[in-house]
This record gives C-alpha cells, sequence and structure tokens, in this order.
C-alpha cells in the first residue's frame, strides 16, 4: 500500500506571494493533519480535516487555512507569505480515532 | 495544555550497546496515547512505538520498548543493541483519546548519534 505523498517536495517562494501544498492521504485513511516543522518551534499542529471537516486547529494565523476533497486528499494554502513561514510542513493521515498516524515525506518551503 | 519535555536535545550511543531517550509529559486526562516517532535525515517521520495509557504493560517493539510511569508522566524509549540506521531524530508525542480531533503534542526532539 502506498505511504501518504506529498506534493511538491520543495518550494521556493517570495514575501506576499501564496502557497498550496497537497496532500495524498494512504488509501482508506479519512483523516489528515498537516504540521509545521522549524528549528525554532519544533513540530507544531496546524489542522486536521476528517471527512471533509476541519476538525481542529493550532495556534496559526487565519493566513493558514486547508482544506479535503471527497477523495480524502488535502490541500494547505498560506496567503501573504511571511519569511517565518519557510518551514518543512507535514503531512499525516490515519484511518479513525484510535488508529496509528503515518507521515508524509514533507514539503520544504523556503520565503525569501 | 499539553506540554512534552525531552530534556536531553542530544544523546550517543556506541553500536550495539543500549541506549534510554527520556520524555515527560503534562496532562490532566486519564486516558490517552503516547508514541515515539524517528525521523531520519531523510526527513520522514516513522513510527517508532505506541503506548495507550490505560495499558499498564510496557510496549515493545523489537529492539525498541518503553518504560511508561504513568503516575510520573513519564514514558521513556530504550533502544537494545543500537544500529548506525537508529541514527536520528526521535520525538515523543502525545496525542488526546475521544472525539476532539487528532492534535499532536510533540517534545522538541532528541538527536541520537551511533558510533561505530
Amino acid at each position: 500500500k502506498a505511504g501518504v505523498t506529498q506534493t511538491p517536495r520543495y518550494l521556493i517562494k517570495t514575501r506576499g506571494q501564496q502557497v498550496t501544498l497537497s496532500c495524498s492521504p494512504i488509501s482508506g485513511h479519512r483523516s489528515v493533519s498537516w504540521y509545521q516543522q522549524t528549528p525554532g518551534q519544533g513540530l507544531q499542529f496546524l489542522f486536521e480535516y476528517f471527512s471533509e471537516t476541519q476538525r481542529n486547529k493550532g495556534n496559526f494565523p487565519g493566513r493558514f487555512s486547508g482544506r479535503q476533497f471527497s477523495n480524502s486528499r488535502s490541500e494547505m494554502n498560506v496567503s501573504t507569505l511571511e519569511l517565518g513561514d519557510s518551514a518543512l510542513y507535514l503531512c499525516a493521515s490515519r484511518k479513525g480515532e484510535g488508529e496509528t498516524q503515518y507521515f508524509g515525506p514533507g514539503t520544504r518551503l523556503l520565503v525569501l | 495544555a499539553q506540554t512534552v519535555t525531552q530534556s536531553q536535545p542530544e544523546m550517543s550511543v556506541q553500536e550495539a550497546e543500549t541506549v534510554t531517550l527520556s520524555c515527560t509529559y503534562d496532562t490532566s486526562e486519564s486516558d490517552y496515547y503516547l508514541f515515539w516517532y524517528k525521523q531520519p535525515p531523510s526527513r520522514q517521520m516513522i513510527l517508532v512505538i505506541r503506548q495507550e495509557a490505560y495499558k499498564q504493560q510496557n510496549a515493545t517493539e523489537n529492539r525498541f520498548s518503553v518504560n511508561f510511569q504513568k503516575a510520573a508522566k513519564s514514558f521513556s524509549l530504550k533502544i537494545s543493541d543500537s544500529q548506525l540506521g537508529d541514527a536520528a531524530m526521535y520525538f515523543c508525542a502525545y496525542r488526546r483519546i475521544g472525539n476532539t480531533g487528532n492534535q499532536f503534542y510533540f517534545g522538541t526532539g532528541t538527536s541520537l548519534t551511533v558510533i561505530p
């Protein structure tokens, strides 16, 4: 069974631009979560989607948004990029409550 | 709020030896999950081991085992017979149980070096 996939793997943007990252969960997994990883802040939870509904949201500004499609694929959008948004963005999926969460390889975003 | 603390930013171990990574957490919940994830230089997060708080028996996965002390809110990872491939950043993580979403709380990580 294929793992969690994320596209693109690397991205370079400039301040003020917006970016969309994509995540395809493991087949049969209905939950997709997003995390931001930076050297200074570590791993921080962004949000989780389950069956196209946002279930939980971390402490991030409204510039960070997401959505989930009927096939469980998820996208994360960051508008008006700031230098501090440079990070590794990890997506993770799980089948349901109580199930193990599996991570994708991440998208490394660099904001110049 | 839940917090997870890993007090050892870096650890090293001789190949074939045993090493223990520490993790403590703070929660008012009685039921929850605890995890250890490994992140090698490739940056792919890999689940190492998981523990349900209601289970008193410590989880074991081959060379990896945990020492779960619920009252002390401690969850250490023991790696036996360390191998070069074990070199990675290790993250301890906490997650509540219940229909409240999948929010994980991660520690700051411990970088493990395996010396040949």
